[in-house]
């Protein structure tokens, strides 16, 4: 079964702090992604990447960075967390396919920033 | 530019059929998609179409592709409280990224 984890199913922190959310998966998989979930706006892409050490901006990158030196791990930081970046992170990973290339989803991250 | 839309709430009874709907704007999509999300879950992929293909039927789930309307159906047959989720539509974006409508709410009561 492919497995992405996440490091925390909930974090608190406050405003102005630097954090860090981490996504592994274990299938080897090419591409991974984080996005943001919110009530209302449904999925939005923060950022993905397609390989080590590359990275694309997505939909909402303002705000976030993104690090990827292993192929199984895709770290999202923000660099300086403010209220509006409470919500609910998913990372997802797929394999390099060009046909229906399908999303494996994490449990998710609910991230309150006070 | 690309969007997916969604009706955002679907009540039905238990055993009767559910049908959520979907428009897409993307008409060079290759493949279009259903997500479920559970309460405190991430998403699973439930089916995907190939565009070129009508319907496609998967035990007690049918997706309906209109490429002309760029209009995407699931029909959920005898619908169960477990089917109680989230479903999100979905069409191949830039690359290997997804672009997700905002999901459909089904609330099945018993």
């Amino acid at each position: 079964d492919v497995k992405v984890t996440q490091s925390s199913r909930y974090l608190v922190k406050r405003t102005g702090e630097k954090v860090f959310l981490e996504c592994v998966q274990d299938m080897d998989h090419e591409n991974m992604f984080w996005y943001r979930q919110d009530p209302g706006l449904g999925l939005r892409l923060i950022y993905f990447s397609y390989d080590v050490k590359m990275k694309e901006k997505g939909d909402i990158p303002e705000g976030y960075s993104v690090s990827r030196e292993k192929k199984e791990r895709f770290s999202l930081i923000l660099e300086s967390a403010s209220t509006n970046q409470t919500s609910m992170y998913l990372c997802a990973s797929s394999p390099y396919s060009m046909v229906a290339p399908e999303q494996f989803f994490g449990p998710g991250t609910r991230l309150t920033v006070l | 530019g690309e969007d997916v839309e969604q009706s955002l709430f679907l009540s039905v009874r238990e055993g009767d059929s559910s049908v959520i709907n979907c428009t897409y704007t993307d008409s060079s999509s290759t493949y279009l998609y259903w997500y479920k999300q559970e309460p405190g879950a991430g998403l699973q992929l439930l089916t995907y179409i190939f565009s070129n293909m009508d319907m496609k039927q998967d035990q007690r789930l049918t997706v309906l592709l209109n490429k002309k309307d760029k209009h995407l159906s699931l029909c959920i047959a005898d619908t169960q409280t477990g089917d109680s989720a989230i479903y999100f539509c979905a069409e191949t974006g830039a690359g290997t990224a997804l672009i997700f409508g905002k999901g459909t709410t089904l609330s099945v009561s018993s």
